[in-house]
């Protein structure tokens, strides 16, 4: 059955703290694997897509990277404006994303 | 590029009226978009796919009379709650897939609805 699962639920940092997002899938092809990143009231932002293992994608703080297990999303010396709910989310065929549940980020000042 | 717009952003109605949300993308030609539904605290549930001039296929559960979703041109789908409820009261999200891309998914700001 295809899967995403992503830890932690909640992550709170204090500004310049870097850490790591996990996001584990299981699918059954990899059509893409998605980052999205959600802010209170909003709809998702993409971020980047990846598409096969050891590709890596750069966007100010944030890197992401892909195994064929899983992926990460870093977070390099965190700032409050980081804050939110990051999503990851694989497409079992054209018509759906199988979404994660979210890692809720809290940065503080 | 690749953006997609909701309006309206808010809106609140009175239960048992109808109430129409549209989604569009602006920079892009979407062939299928999608319609999302989210509570609280909670990720994006799938209601809807449509594709341009055809009839959407709903996800189980979810009911067709009730939320009617209108794909009219490759830059506006449409999405109408009829007879609203206190129940349907939700964040509603679209989002369009670019028909040059792969699979990703492009979202609108989304809609959220209150019916009193």
């Amino acid at each position: 059955e295809d899967q995403v699962t992503q830890s932690p639920e909640a992550l709170r940092l204090q500004e310049g703290e870097s850490s790591s997002l996990n996001c584990s899938y299981t699918v059954s092809g990899l059509r893409g694997l998605f980052w999205y990143r959600q802010d209170p009231g909003k709809g998702p932002e993409f971020l980047f897509t990846l598409y096969s293992a050891g590709e890596e994608k750069e966007k100010e703080r944030l890197k992401a990277t892909l195994t064929k297990k899983e992926s990460f999303l870093h977070i390099t010396a965190p700032k409050p404006e980081d804050s939110a709910t990051y999503l990851c989310a694989v497409p079992p065929n054209t018509d759906k994303l199988i979404f994660g549940t979210g890692t809720r980020l809290q940065v503080f000042p | 590029g690749a953006v997609v717009s909701q309006h309206p952003s808010r809106v609140i109605c009175k239960s048992g009226t109808s109430v129409k949300i549209e989604c569009r993308s602006l920079d892009f030609q979407a062939t299928t978009m999608f319609w999302y539904r989210q509570f609280p605290k909670q990720s994006l549930m799938l209601m809807a796919t449509s594709n341009e001039g055809s009839k959407a296929t709903y996800e189980q559960g979810v009911e067709k009379d009730k939320f009617l979703i209108n794909h009219a041109s490759l830059t506006l789908s449409t999405l109408t709650v009829t007879s609203a409820h206190p129940e349907d009261s939700s964040f509603y999200i679209c989002s369009a897939r670019d028909a040059e891309e792969n699979y990703e998914q492009y979202f609108g700001p989304g809609t959220r609805l209150t019916v009193t």
